[in-house]
């Protein structure tokens, strides 16, 4: 079975872009988590979207905006991009309910300049 | 939030058992302990979770005291492919029945020939 799906695996973007990461979760997975992860840190928590509805957001600015489609993928949108936007985007889906464990995809490497 | 506490480093030899300590004195009691590894910039791969009970499959097993302040993760014959950041996580409600996972540092653990 195929696994967690992020498209592209690297991407090279100036000041002030925007970017839009995308990911396919694992076959009968309804809800998708993004995470960033900078150079030397754990993954930190952005957004959660389960049936389209966004169900959780860390702490991180406007700029950064996601949604999810009715075939459960999903896309991460950053605006205004920054030199710190740098980082390992990660996904992450997972059965809905109390007890799902989140699977995570390879990452999209993002390097702002 | 509920935090952890993990050594950032470790050493263990190949083919001996890999004990992975983390405290977490400020779990509530639904909360679950998760376990994940991260090998060098790929996407972090889920190892085993747990609530009270101590818990085993094919990768590891997981050891929680009984106060579940405190857990150690085990691989029982480290090889050199275990060489690897192990995340200890709490996992905390996002909204409702959704969940997030709060990373810290974590232990990157070297498993030496």
């Amino acid at each position: 079975d195929a696994g967690v799906t992020q498209s592209p695996t690297h991407l090279i973007k100036t000041r002030g872009q925007h970017v839009t990461l995308r990911c396919s979760p694992i076959s009968g997975h309804k809800s998708v988590s993004w995470y960033q992860q900078v150079l030397g840190q754990g993954p930190q928590f952005i957004f959660q979207y389960y049936e389209k509805e966004e169900r959780g957001r860390g702490n991180f600015p406007d700029r950064f905006s996601a949604r999810q489609f009715p075939n459960y993928s999903s896309e991460l949108n950053v605006n205004a991009l920054l030199l710190g936007d740098s980082a390992l985007y990660l996904c992450a889906s997972s059965l809905p309910g109390g007890r799902e464990t989140q699977y995570f995809g390879p990452g999209t490497r993002l390097l702002v300049l | 939030d509920a935090k952890t506490t993990q050594p950032p480093s470790m050493d263990c030899a190949e083919g001996r058992a890999a004990n992975l300590p983390c405290n977490h004195s400020t779990i509530s009691g639904n909360e679950y302990v998760y376990w994940y590894r991260q090998i060098h910039s790929q996407g972090p791969q889920y190892i085993i979770h747990g609530l009270k009970n101590n818990e085993t499959n094919e990768m590891a097993s997981l050891i929680i005291t009984e106060d579940r302040k405190s857990s150690t993760l085990i691989l029982p014959h480290a090889t050199l492919r275990d060489t690897a950041v192990y995340y200890c996580i709490v996992r905390v409600s996002s909204g409702g029945s959704n969940y997030k996972l709060t990373f810290g540092k974590g232990t990157l653990l070297t498993v030496n020939p």
